[in-house]
């Protein structure tokens, strides 16, 4: 059965602090990985998206890494900002099929 | 570029009556959309598929019925709760497709369906 698990579940850090996202999946075979940040109330949103030669990308403060030999990935972010708060998703698509095998995600909560 | 929008983006409603939201494509052609149930502290859970010009797929445990969907046109699908009732309460996302980002699903901002 394809699962994307992520750790922790929530985490409250300080702002200016940096913190890392952890995501274990079992999804086969792979097509590419996907992280969100869904804000309260709002629609998620891309922040970043590696396939399976990649090992990392990077948006900004957001830096994602992605090791396809043991199905892991992770989100760093550095020097966090109140903006962040939010639920972080990873999420796994499989080869040549347009469903999205969703995480349940981490509540990260950013305070001053 | 990109944009998808939902309409309402949010509606209470009375037990029994039926709500439609709408899922455009703002800026772009989607042949296929889909339509996401997020509860609280949970994760998406995809509802359906829906592509322009035919039925829709639905997800096992999906009740066709009750929650209908119409992708008429390239930029606009929509879903309409039938009969709602308080255990629909939920929020729903819809996303789409950019036939030149076929890895890619672009989401709405979502809706907050509250039914008392």
């Amino acid at each position: 059965k394809n699962q994307v698990e992520q750790s922790p579940q929530s985490l409250i850090i300080l702002e200016g602090k940096n913190c890392t996202l952890q995501c274990n999946y079992t999804v086969s075979p792979f097509s590419n990985l996907r992280w969100y940040k869904q804000d309260t109330g709002r629609g998620p949103v891309s922040l970043t998206i590696m396939t399976f030669s990649e090992n990392t990308k990077s948006n900004g403060r957001y830096t994602a890494t992605l090791d396809a030999d043991t199905k892991q990935s992770s989100l760093h972010i550095t020097a966090s900002q109140l903006s962040d708060s939010a639920s972080y998703i990873c999420v796994v698509s499989v080869h040549w099929h347009e469903k999205l095998t969703f995480g349940t995600g981490t509540r990260l909560t950013i305070i001053p | 570029g990109a944009v998808v929008s939902q309409h309402p983006s949010w509606v209470i409603c009375k037990s029994g009556t039926s709500v439609k939201i709408e899922c455009r494509s703002l800026d772009f052609q989607a042949t296929t959309m889909f339509w996401y149930r997020q509860f609280p502290k949970q994760s998406l859970m995809l509802m359906a598929t829906s592509n322009e010009g035919s039925k829709a797929t639905y997800e096992q445990g999906v009740e066709k019925d009750k929650f209908l969907i119409n992708h008429a046109s390239l930029t606009l699908s929509t879903l309409t709760v039938t009969s709602a009732h308080p255990e629909d309460s939920s929020f729903y996302i819809c996303s789409a497709k950019r036939d030149r980002d076929p890895n890619e699903q672009f989401f709405g901002p979502g809706t907050r369906l509250t039914v008392l």
